[in-house]
């Protein structure tokens, strides 16, 4: 059974990076089947895409946040990585890592989710 | 703002059928790229309920179904239950890979 979970600081400072690693269990970064991707909560609101991954090593992000984000992966410790700079109040969110499935292109396994908070 | 709209709130009685609506344009939906539906339970993170426009993953009930036409597409609940109180989520994309949500609707089981 395929299983991800994020982890990371639970809290940032203004201007700083967000680094969070979400770790993959019961899966592989190598298959062309899958994508692997960030999705973002802030409280009280809707869904937001922050960006994919592909096994060939594409990335596809945000348009609105593309300036800031980068995902990558370590395939010797499955685990996926976002990094996103400059962070301000209004990236304060829970943080989903969840598995994009190639063709109709939707999340079907997601991780529990992890709150960043932006705060000096 | 989504790109995808949905309405923010819909409401039934137990029993009822409901259906919440996500509007997207020639771009996204209209251009015949697929729609997933997702549910979010509250504290929880979401979860897969259709997929490809009509197809229900392995054990979600058939009292939930999928539809898509033109530039829009629904999502239908039968058969109302308190359980079902939740926020839905409509998800496409577009020809760049961007993946896009609708903003969510909550369904309040009157």
């Amino acid at each position: 059974q395929l299983q991800l979970q994020e982890s990371g600081p639970g809290l940032v400072k203004p201007s700083e990076t967000l680094s969070l690693t979400c770790t993959v269990s019961g899966g592989s970064f190598s298959s062309s089947s899958y994508y692997w991707g960030w999705i973002r909560q802030p409280p009280g609101k809707g869904l937001e895409w922050i960006g994919s991954f592909y096994y060939g090593g594409s990335t596809y992000y945000n348009p609105s946040l593309k300036s800031r984000v980068i995902i990558s992966v370590d395939t010797s410790k499955n685990q996926l990585s976002l990094k996103l700079t400059s962070v301000t109040a209004a990236d304060t969110a829970v943080y989903y890592c969840a598995r994009l499935r190639r063709g109709w292109y939707g999340f079907d396994y997601w991780g529990q989710g992890t709150l960043v908070t932006v705060s000096s | 703002q989504s790109v995808l709209t949905q309405p923010p709130s819909v409401s039934g009685a137990p029993g009822q059928r409901v259906t919440i609506s996500c509007t997207g344009s020639s771009s996204n939906i209209g251009a015949g790229y697929d729609v997933n539906w997702y549910q979010q339970l509250p504290g929880t993170a979401p979860k897969l309920l259709i997929y490809d426009d009509t197809n229900r993953p392995s054990g979600v009930p058939d009292r939930f179904s999928g539809s898509k036409s033109g530039t829009s597409a629904s999502l239908a609940i039968t058969g109302l239950q308190g359980e079902d109180e939740a926020d839905y989520y409509c998800q496409s994309y577009d020809s760049s890979l961007n993946a896009l949500f609708g903003g969510g609707t909550k369904l309040t089981v009157l």
